[in-house]
């Protein structure tokens, strides 16, 4: 079985700290993706990447950077973390292309107060 | 650029009613549709999906859906509902952005689907 773990569930930080969510798949993918989720709006494509240290901005990349040192392993990056990304985070990864299944980890929960 | 509507915020039902789960979409080309479902405090896990041939499409859970080219539609069914089947339902195309191959999903809303006893 395919599995993507999250290196946390639920997380509280202060408005203008530095946030790190880390990511980790064990099925050797290429592809890494961070979402976020939101009520109402589904998930959004926050940046994914498509080999290591190569990335793509997704849809709405403002406020977070990644970082993608090793194939397992996908950083999502909160450089001054603000109120409006109190969120929950989702990332997923998938081995091919457009028509292939994403294996979605789950989750963490970020409050920022 | 694509877009996927899920018209239903929140469908409530009984437990053995039949189900039905609305889908549209905007894509010039053909399109890779999904369904996910995600259940309280869980990630997402892929119901079924489409990208070519039988335009009814069996997944797992006993949940079906029908791509409807004419409608722009995906809609996801079950004949009967059981109460392990309440969560959010999450439809989703996928495509090649910007002419690469890197495929990306755009998600719909969601659906929350509450079972009553």
């Amino acid at each position: 079985d395919v599995k993507v773990t999250q290196s946390s569930r639920y997380l509280v930080k202060r408005t203008g700290e530095k946030v790190f969510l880390e990511c980790v798949q064990d099925m050797d993918h290429e592809n890494m993706f961070w979402y976020r989720q939101d009520p109402g709006l589904g998930l959004r494509l926050i940046y994914f990447s498509y080999d290591v240290k190569m990335k793509e901005k997704g849809d709405i990349p403002e406020g977070y950077s990644v970082s993608r040192e090793k194939k397992e392993r996908f950083s999502l990056i909160l450089e001054s973390a603000s109120t409006n990304q109190t969120s929950m985070y989702l990332c997923a990864s998938r081995i091919g292309g457009a028509s292939s299944e994403q294996y979605f980890g789950p989750g963490t929960r970020l409050t920022v107060t | 650029a694509q877009s996927v509507t899920q018209p239903d915020i929140h469908i409530t039902v009984s437990e053995g009613a039949s189900l039905e789960l609305r889908c549209n979409y905007s894509y010039g080309a053909t399109p890779y549709l999904f369904w996910y479902v995600q259940s309280p405090g869980q990630g997402l896990q892929l119901l079924l999906k489409y990208f070519s041939g039988d335009t009814l499409v069996q997944g797992i859970k006993g949940f079906e859906a029908e791509f409807k080219r004419s409608q722009s539609s995906f809609n996801l069914r079950k004949p009967s509902v059981h109460w392990s089947d309440a969560a959010e339902y999450f439809c989703a195309v996928g495509y090649n952005a910007g002419g690469t191959s890197y495929g990306k999903l755009t998600f719909g809303q969601g659906t929350i689907l509450t079972v009553h006893p």
